[in-house]
């Protein structure tokens, strides 16, 4: 149980374009997930939180224009890179809170690594 | 606010050796623990978590992790490490979620298991 896929895994796009990441929760329904980045050799950046129904919640830093979420629906929650640039190449993981109130767990998606050219 | 410190970046140990990996955490009020890995290229996967109850929890490969609350540490051990447990382990704390608790990481320790 508790199973969270991400799509794509890997995509190569060119500077300026924008990109759309998914990550969907498989056999439980997810009210809050969460999106962070990994550089190389590093742990992981919180970028936002996402909440089914509502606006995301960003971490400071970082710029909810450029990185668009969508939590529209229980399992589906999307990130769009706009006008994505060579800075913004990462490895971008998503993760899905799951559990009874009290004792909830994130479960993480496999990542989607992003390389601008 | 709360904070982790692994203590080790990098581990290097030979198969069947044991092995322990070090978290240290900082919070003024009772937190959940846990761990994660990370196998190259891959996302995170749950290791073992502390939510309350016994102090020492298991994984199902053979790790454990004991909560000391007076040190505040949650340290990883195994007693015997195979090649297959290469990997980063990233140690993590949150306040409960109904509390606005996020996972703060730490920066990972390297387990780098060698014939």
């Amino acid at each position: 149980g508790a199973v969270v896929s991400q799509h794509p895994s890997r995509v190569i796009c060119k500077s300026g374009t924008s990109v759309k990441i998914e990550c969907r929760s498989l056999d439980f329904q997810a009210t809050t997930m969460f999106w962070y980045r990994q550089f190389p050799k590093q742990s992981l950046m919180l970028m936002a939180t996402s909440n089914e129904g509502s606006k995301a919640t960003y971490e400071q830093g970082v710029e909810k224009d450029k990185f668009l979420i969508n939590h529209a629906s229980l399992t589906l929650s999307t990130l769009t890179v706009t006008s994505a640039h060579p800075e913004d190449s990462s490895f971008y993981i998503c993760s899905a809170l799951a559990g009874l109130l009290g004792r909830e767990t994130q479960y993480f998606g496999p990542g989607t690594r992003l390389l601008v050219l | 606010a709360q904070s982790v410190t692994q203590l080790d970046s990098q581990v290097p140990v030979f198969e069947e050796a044991p092995v322990e990996l070090r978290c240290n955490y900082s919070s003024s009020v009772s937190v959940y623990l846990f761990w994660y890995v990370q196998y190259p290229n891959q996302g995170l996967q749950l290791l073992l978590k502390y939510l309350s109850g016994s102090t020492l929890v298991e994984s199902i490969n053979g790790f454990e992790a004991e909560f000391n609350k007076s040190q505040t540490s949650f340290h990883l051990r195994k007693p015997s490490v195979h090649i297959s447990d290469t990997a980063e382990y990233f140690c993590a704390v949150s306040l409960p979620y109904n509390q606005g608790g996020k996972l703060i990481f730490g920066q990972g320790t390297e387990l780098s298991v060698k014939p």
